[in-house]
């Protein structure tokens, strides 16, 4: 199973909106509504923010928001802030019932 | 409090054999799956595979599968990554993490594994 896509970094200021895309194949994103996306700062393990494309847990703040399109997952962050500075993974769940994760976006807040 | 505790790092030679564990509190852990996610040096996070605590069913992903061997003793609520022979390239940080609706809403603290001559 080939890891999904993800761009290496996305920057924004404080206050803006960014993207992060995530794309993979009919095989995983675009049979499946089992994309989530983590939040890991340095040295810390994985935060859960989106389940199941579009869920926020409890606790996640309602600026992160998920969506999907065929086979492409996107999380976008609003009201940027400065604790928003992390590295972002997608994952998706596969037709071989494994889940299959991107390599990973840096979030740069100027 | 619900959480994952994971054994400490380890440093091992090439060749050795190593189990780690993952000991999980405050839920039912037989009720929830368990999978091992591997995070290379700098780099992004791979599935070793999953596990049920209720019945030991497990999954592998391919590249892990014959490498590892994945286990549970519900008597202490814990799950255990094994490797019979490591070698350089399982350097890495290992996560434990419980699934929820096919994703991970919670996470080990995650154990050092370095392995070198």
């Amino acid at each position: 199973q080939s890891a999904l896509t993800q761009p290496a970094s996305v920057s924004g200021s404080p206050g803006q909106s960014i993207t992060i895309s995530c794309t993979g194949t009919s095989s995983d994103i675009g049979s499946y509504n089992y994309v989530s996306w983590y939040q890991q700062h340095p040295g810390k393990a994985p935060k859960l923010m989106i389940y199941a494309v579009s869920n926020r847990p409890s606790g996640v703040s309602n600026r992160f928001s998920g969506s999907k399109s065929g086979n492409t997952a996107s999380l976008t962050i609003s009201g940027l802030q400065a604790e928003d500075e992390a590295d972002y993974h997608c994952a998706s769940y596969t037709s071989t019932s494994l889940y299959v994760f991107g390599p990973g976006t840096k979030v740069t807040v100027l | 409090e619900v959480q994952l505790v994971q054994s400490g790092a380890e440093v091992k030679k090439p060749g050795e054999s190593l189990r780690i564990s993952c000991m999980g509190s405050g839920y039912s852990f037989t009720g929830y799956w368990i999978a091992w996610v591997r995070q290379m040096p700098g780099k992004g996070l791979q599935c070793v595979g999953v596990i049920y605590p209720g019945d030991s069913g497990t999954t592998y992903s391919p590249s892990f599968q014959g490498r590892v061997t994945l286990s549970v003793d519900k008597s202490i609520s814990t799950a255990y990554l094994q490797w019979g022979s490591l070698n350089a390239s399982d350097t890495a940080i290992y996560y434990c993490a419980r699934r929820y609706m096919n994703a991970f809403d919670l996470w080990g603290q995650g154990t050092v594994v370095s392995v070198s001559s």
